[in-house]
């Protein structure tokens, strides 16, 4: 079990630039979640897969933001036309079955220039 | 709907002494609460959790909590702060049904004073 591994770890960007970040699970979590940290702040929901299929989405997630997990193992993340408000940590968590427990990953955080 | 407050931003005690950190819930539901430590540019690791059954439930590093439904609270304590425990909380509510999403406090940082 190597737990969850997030890439890259940080990400400085210019405003207006695309950005992707990749999440990878433990092994046969079938759960994952996005959440982003600002400073000061505690995490907030963004989006959850069961498998491959994307299940809920905030409404902090707006037309700029996609993801995706097309196998149903790791999951990417992508911010279009990145603004100065999107700087933050970007965190994922997976989850097993009915086991009750998120387990998170390091977070990428992200400077927009 | 779920909610959590947690009480102070900031928290300071000296090592040795107690730690008490609190957290009050909304929940619709019956909640899953949870506390969770971050250190400066990391991830979250859960500290404990309660679901079901016993209230008062252990975790790692000596820090129990406490669900209080009538109270509707989940407060951390931990009875000797050490200079390692210097971090930020955060106390988190999901469902136990549905997505379990979850939703975090604002967080509250110990700071241990020598």
């Amino acid at each position: 079990d190597t737990g969850v591994s997030q890439n890259p770890r940080h990400k400085i960007t210019k405003r207006g630039q695309n950005v992707t970040f990749r999440c990878d699970p433990i092994s046969e979590h079938n759960r994952l979640y996005w959440y982003r940290q600002t400073l000061g702040q505690g995490p907030e929901f963004l989006t959850y897969f069961q498998n491959e299929a994307q299940l809920e989405k905030s409404r902090l997630l707006s037309d700029r933001f996609s993801a995706e997990r097309p196998k149903g193992s790791f999951s990417t993340l992508e911010i279009q036309r990145t603004e100065q408000g999107d700087s933050a940590m970007y965190l994922c968590a997976s989850r097993g079955g009915l086991a009750e427990t998120q387990y998170f990953g390091p977070g990428t955080r992200l400077l927009v220039l | 709907a779920q909610s959590v407050t947690q009480l102070g931003s900031h928290v300071s005690v000296s090592e040795g002494a107690l730690v008490l950190l609190r957290c009050n819930y909304s929940s619709s539901v019956p909640p899953y609460l949870f506390w969770y430590v971050q250190y400066p540019n990391q991830g979250l690791q859960l500290l404990l959790k309660y679901t079901t059954g016993a209230t008062l439930v252990k975790g790692i590093n000596g820090f129990e909590a406490e669900f209080k439904k009538s109270e509707t609270s989940f407060h951390l304590t931990k009875p000797s702060a050490h200079m390692s425990d210097a971090a930020e909380y955060f106390c988190a509510v999901s469902s136990s049904g549905g997505y379990q999403k979850v939703t975090f406090g604002t967080g509250t940082k110990l700071q241990v004073i020598p």
